[in-house]
């Protein structure tokens, strides 16, 4: 069983949808990176957090640190948010080590 | 601001040979990192920089060297390239540890045949 796991593995969805990718660890945490990864490769940071919640345009990440999970959630879904999520733990203690998941395979549809 | 740039994109090896995956960032950044990406994995470190002068071995350090040439450039080098090595590499930046979103290089496929 990994450290950090993700669901859905893949998602689809209509244009305008709400969309909610999770994450789950097993380790205790100091913050945890959600990134986005498009069809061409290019891996972009959207948040990291250790609490709470943040909110960046469409997007809005949030964490549950007794319950060891969070959630990336996508307002208004569009063609364009068509990617791979992916989240990443960094254990308490640990600096660099980041945990990574194996991504959560979005499609949005017009 | 180009961020983080590594070279090149696209390799072909035959098993045996050796190469050097270049990597530099213009942020002024402290620490650098190198990962592969394998499918159905999630993203696997393999060295790391904490700072100028420093590397440490991540998860997956065999087969492979690094340099911090300085503050801005991170090697990694392939010194007899294996097919296990075959995988999409992408180096990271942050300002340093515990701090800041990571900053992505736009990665290098490398194929060993």
């Amino acid at each position: 069983k990994n450290e950090v796991e993700q669901s859905p593995q893949n998602l689809t969805a209509q244009e305008g949808e709400f969309i909610t990718i999770n994450c789950s660890y097993s380790v205790g945490i100091s913050a945890l990176h959600w990134l986005q990864q498009h069809p061409g490769g290019g891996i972009v940071s959207l948040f990291m957090l250790s609490s709470g919640k943040k909110k960046h345009g469409r997007l809005i990440a949030t964490i549950n640190i007794q319950e060891k999970h969070s959630s990336l959630h996508i307002t208004a879904s569009h063609p364009r948010d068509s990617a791979v999520y992916i989240c990443a733990a960094l254990p308490v203690g640990n600096t660099d080590k980041l945990i990574f998941g194996t991504g959560t395979r979005l499609q949005v549809f017009p | 601001n180009a961020g983080v740039t590594q070279t090149p994109k696209f390799q072909v090896l035959k098993t045996g040979q050796s190469m050097t995956l270049q990597c530099a960032q213009d942020m002024n950044h402290n620490s650098m990192y190198w990962y592969r990406q394998d499918p159905g994995m999630g993203l696997r470190l393999i060295y790391y920089s904490a700072s100028e002068g420093t590397t440490d071995k991540g998860e997956v350090p065999n087969g492979y060297n690094v340099s911090r040439l300085n503050k801005r450039e991170f090697s990694l080098r392939l010194e007899s390239a294996a097919p296990s090595q075959t995988s999409v590499y992408f180096c990271a930046s942050r300002l340093a540890t515990y701090t800041g979103e990571l900053f992505f290089g736009e990665g290098s496929r490398l194929t060993v045949l």
